[in-house]
């Protein structure tokens, strides 16, 4: 069965600091991975996807995804921590079966203190 | 602005009162779909449309129903609603040939009473 893991319900991380949010996968076949994030009181915001190529994806708002095949991971990651990420962040794969559909993890909480 | 639009954004309604929730696209897009967020469990497919009069269930279908008349709206119905419909609902669309770009609409948190 195709499926997301975020293995952390919360990750706390002080302004300025580099940030991980964790997610691995399990897919049989190439996977398309995908990040979105959540402010509150907001929709799903996409941030960055890994379809093919190089293992490092940049995407929105300084964030960083490494695709690792050995390892199944595709995690989240951002070199310094703003307050305004403070959000909820979803990991995501596209079901190999059909392709308009993602298959989500149960998110990350992401605070930052100042 | 390209968009997905949900109406209303907050419901508190009753057992058992039919309700509707609205989503429209102004982007052309063939494939729409719903999801329900909830605490630890994350965003589960409700129903998805391939296309006007296409629709078909996804995980979690059951007390929902969906119509497609028109390629622009795609409304999400209870029929009967029950309070464990309590939950945040997305509409999302993506085109035909952007195929991994999905875009959501701001969400509609229903309470059910």
């Amino acid at each position: 069965a195709q499926s997301v893991a975020q293995p952390e319900d919360q990750v706390n991380v002080a302004e300025g600091n580099p940030l991980t949010v964790k997610c691995t996968y399990s897919v049989s076949g190439n996977p398309y991975l995908f990040w979105y994030v959540q402010y509150p009181n907001r929709g799903l915001q996409f941030l960055l996807k890994y379809i093919t190529g190089d293992n490092l994806v940049k995407g929105s708002y300084g964030f960083e995804a490494e695709f690792n095949k050995s390892q199944t991971s595709f995690h989240l990651k951002k070199p310094s921590a703003l307050v305004s990420d403070s959000a909820l962040y979803f990991c995501a794969v596209r079901d190999m079966k059909r392709t308009d559909k993602l298959i989500f993890g149960t998110g990350t909480r992401l605070q930052v203190f100042p | 602005e390209a968009q997905v639009t949900q109406n209303p954004r907050y419901l508190i309604t009753v057992t058992g009162k039919k309700l509707t929730v609205t989503c429209s696209q102004n982007m052309n897009h063939e494939y729409m779909s719903w999801y329900r967020q909830d605490p630890g469990l994350g965003l589960r497919q409700i129903y998805y449309s391939m296309n006007v009069e296409v629709t078909d269930k996804g995980d979690v279908p059951e007390g929902y129903k969906v119509s497609r008349k028109e390629k622009r709206n795609f409304p999400l119905i209870l029929e009967s609603p029950s309070p464990n419909q309590t939950s945040l609902y997305f509409c999302a669309s993506r085109g035909r040939e952007r195929r991994n770009e999905q875009f959501f609409g701001p969400g509609t948190r229903l309470t059910v009473l």
